[in-house]
C-alpha cells in the first residue's frame, strides 16, 4: 500500500541551527501539507503546496519556515533558525485531490512524522 | 471561536460498549469531513470519510448534520484496540484553498 514517508524519524538540534525535514508523498498525489503537533496539543496546519507553489500558510509559518519540492519526489520543510518552541512532531501529508465536496479521493494521508527536539 | 471543536474526554468504556463522539464546526461553507484515529505519539490515520448521507464501516458509523454543523462517530461493540484519540477533521476555505483542519481530539479508553 502506498504511503507517505518521512525522514529522519527524530532530529535533535541546537537552538539557532537550521533543520530540513524530508518527506516523500504518495506518487500520484498532487496536494501536499505540513502540520505540526506540540506534545499534548492539537495537530496544527502549517502550509499547503500545490503545483509547485505554496497555496496556503498559517500564522505559524513565518519567515523562518520554507518548503520546497526540489525534484518532483521529495517535499521538504526547512526551519532556518530553530527556537525552543519549534520542538514538536512534524507531519507531512498528501492527497490526490483538493478536499472539496465535489471531488473524490480527497483524504489526506500522513507520514509517520519527524520528532524535532530543539535544545 | 474555534473552527473545529471536540469534547476531549476521556471516554472510559468497557469492552463491548457503544460509544459516540460529536464534533462541531464553525464554518458553514466547510466541504469535506473525516474522522482520523491517532495512537499515542503516532501519525493520524484515516478512519473514515463522512458523507452527507451518513456511512458505515463495520462497527463504525459516521453522520453529518450540515444544518447544525456537526459530525458524529459511533463505535459499536468496542474493542480494547479501539483505545486511541479520535480526531475530527473538517476542510474549510482559507483564502481560496480548502485546508484540512483538526479538532483537538477525543480520547477513548476501552477497558476489559
Amino acid at each position: 500500500e502506498p504511503e507517505v514517508t518521512q525522514t529522519p524519524s527524530h532530529q535533535v538540534t541546537q537552538m539557532g541551527q537550521e533543520v530540513i525535514l524530508r518527506c516523500v508523498p504518495i506518487s500520484n498525489h498532487l496536494y501536499f501539507y505540513w502540520y505540526r503537533q506540540i506534545l499534548g496539543q492539537k495537530v496544527e496546519f502549517l502550509v499547503s503546496f500545490y503545483n509547485n507553489e505554496i497555496s496556503e500558510k498559517s500564522e505559524i509559518f513565518d519567515d523562518q519556515f520554507s518548503v520546497e519540492r526540489p525534484d518532483g519526489s521529495n517535499f521538504t520543510l526547512k526551519i532556518r533558525s530553530t527556537k525552543l518552541e519549534d520542538s514538536a512532531m512534524y507531519f507531512c501529508a498528501s492527497s490526490e485531490n483538493e478536499p472539496v465536496a465535489t471531488e473524490l479521493n480527497t483524504e489526506a494521508f500522513f507520514g509517520q512524522g519527524t520528532r524535532l527536539t530543539v535544545v | 471561536r474555534k473552527e473545529v471543536e471536540q469534547d476531549p474526554g476521556p471516554f472510559n468504556v468497557p469492552e463491548g460498549a457503544t460509544v459516540a463522539f460529536n464534533c462541531t464546526y464553525s464554518n458553514s461553507a466547510s466541504q469535506s469531513f473525516f474522522w482520523y484515529r491517532q495512537d499515542c505519539r503516532k501519525e493520524p490515520k484515516l478512519l473514515m470519510s463522512v458523507y452527507s448521507s451518513g456511512n458505515e464501516d463495520g462497527r463504525f458509523t459516521a453522520q453529518l448534520n450540515r444544518a447544525s454543523q456537526y459530525i458524529s462517530l459511533l463505535i459499536r461493540d468496542s474493542k480494547l484496540s479501539d483505545s486511541a484519540t479520535y480526531l475530527c477533521v473538517v476542510t474549510a476555505s482559507s483564502g481560496g484553498s480548502y485546508i484540512p483542519t483538526f479538532g483537538r481530539g477525543t480520547s477513548l479508553i476501552v477497558h476489559p
